[in-house]
């Protein structure tokens, strides 16, 4: 079955630490892709990365970064030296390459960054 | 950002009426979606298309319908709206289908629907 699971349903943390969104994924699939989507409190969905499940090679775009560990069947964002506008609900997201056209959220994670 | 557009972005209608919410695209994409978002369901698929004139149904589209006469544009409706159908609706555009280096959804900026 296809699910992804983001098991924190909100956090809080004080600007400038660090902090890592979880991502666990099921799929019957070899061949599928990842995504990280940010919905900020003005309420449109930004897109911040795809991942295929051939590259397990980490990413890091400024003070963003992302762990793809298939062993584990996670996808995990981590956000260093937080910022207050960093403040969204984050969407991990899973298609499959047999299931065309379909990605399947997981419920978000809703992140306050405190001044 | 990707030229996708929704209309209205809001609307407060009551249940048994008719509703159409229009999605426009200006990126000449293949494909398009069409999820609802709710508070503790994350999104979810309701219909989306692969092209004019085909559409196929996601894992919600009980209630919905949809249509795509022209590229650019997709259409959801709701035969006669239920107050369960009150959600923000999110419309999607895709250049690829998912197994292809290109595949990525972009979102408008979401519709506010409420049935009373």
């Amino acid at each position: 079955a296809q699910k992804v699971t983001q098991a924190q349903t909100e956090i809080s943390v004080v600007e400038k630490e660090d902090v890592t969104l979880d991502c666990v994924y099921e799929t019957r699939d070899t061949t599928y892709y990842l995504f990280w989507y940010k919905q900020p409190p003005s309420g449109e969905l930004v897109f911040l990365i795809r991942r295929n499940s051939f590259d397990e090679q980490n990413e890091i775009s400024g003070r963003y970064s992302w762990n793809f560990q298939k062993s584990t069947s996670s996808f995990n964002f981590t956000i260093t030296a937080s910022q207050v506008v960093d403040s969204a609900v984050y969407f991990c997201a899973l298609s499959e390459a047999q299931r065309d056209d379909k990605i399947i959220f997981g419920k978000g994670t809703r992140l306050h960054i405190l001044p | 950002d990707a030229g996708i557009t929704q209309s209205p972005r809001h609307k407060v209608t009551e249940t048994g009426t008719p509703v159409t919410l229009r999605c426009h695209q200006t990126e000449n994409h293949r494909y398009m979606y069409w999820y609802r978002q709710d508070p503790g369901h994350g999104l979810r698929l309701i219909h989306y298309s692969y092209g004019v004139k085909d559409t196929d149904k996601g894992e919600v589209s009980d209630g919905y319908s949809v249509s795509r006469s022209k590229t650019e544009d997709f259409l959801l409706t709701l035969e006669s709206a239920t107050s369960s159908q009150t959600s923000v609706y999110f419309c999607a555009i895709s250049e690829a289908p998912r197994f292809t280096s290109t595949d990525t959804q972009y979102f408008g900026p979401g519709t506010r629907l409420t049935v009373l």
